[in-house]
């Protein structure tokens, strides 16, 4: 039973299109993140949600919105995708266990 | 700026010998480390972690020793197995985790 599930698990589009990726986990977790593992492979913090409620959003591109419906759901929408967006994004949660995340296993993200 | 730098993007082991992954940070004002282990097309996952109340913590075959007057953390793999080939990712907890580049460790049979 998957813990933090993202889908799609792989996306192909094209420039100027919009798109979503879903995440769910079923921990029980109050805090869910975004995070882009760019093309040199650096992890990088997007966006933190903890019970619905936006508490981090690093320096991303107004084009990129998060949404929480629920404590158990934080999907990222994408608009006007640029060839730079391409990428892997990966959805985690936590329980405020001192850094231990637990993370799916990633979307990768490619614009033509 | 990145806060928390691991140097070394490869690490070649022979299998049942030492690993040893290092790791170097800047900001002494955040005092939790962590490591993490990612295999490719999967998330990372959560390998041990250490407080700057600790110069060592260990588990298993994994110890994770901290230098604060050094600001340097290294994580130590032994005996090594070929299981371990994967990236080791070093991060430091500020209320949100912030990754080095990541070490990618093979160990050869």
């Amino acid at each position: 039973d998957t813990a933090v599930s993202q889908t799609p698990k792989y996306l192909v589009t094209q420039m100027g299109n919009d798109k979503s990726i879903k995440c769910e986990q079923n921990l029980g977790h109050d805090t869910m993140y975004w995070y882009k593992q760019d093309s040199k492979k650096f992890l990088k913090i997007m966006f933190s949600y903890n019970n619905k409620e936006l508490i981090i959003n690093e320096t991303v591109p107004n084009r990129f919105s998060p949404k929480s419906p629920d404590k158990a759901h934080l999907n990222l929408h994408i608009n006007s995708l640029e060839l730079g967006d391409s990428a892997v994004y990966f959805c985690a949660s936590s329980q405020d266990t001192r850094g231990r995340y637990t993370f799916g296993s990633g979307t990768r993200l490619t614009v033509v | 700026d990145q806060q928390v730098k691991q140097n070394s993007p490869s690490l070649s082991v022979q299998e049942g010998r030492i690993s040893i992954l290092n790791c170097d940070y800047t900001n002494s004002m955040f005092d939790y480390f962590l490591w993490y282990k990612k295999y490719p097309a999967e998330g990372p996952t959560f390998l041990i972690s250490i407080s700057s109340i600790k110069d060592k913590n260990e588990d298993g075959r994994f110890t994770v020793f901290l230098n604060k007057s050094a600001k340097h953390l290294s994580l130590h793999i032994v005996p090594s197995q070929p299981g371990d080939s994967a990236v080791y990712f070093c991060a430091d907890d500020r209320g949100k985790l912030i990754f080095g580049q990541g070490t990618e460790l093979s160990v050869k049979p």
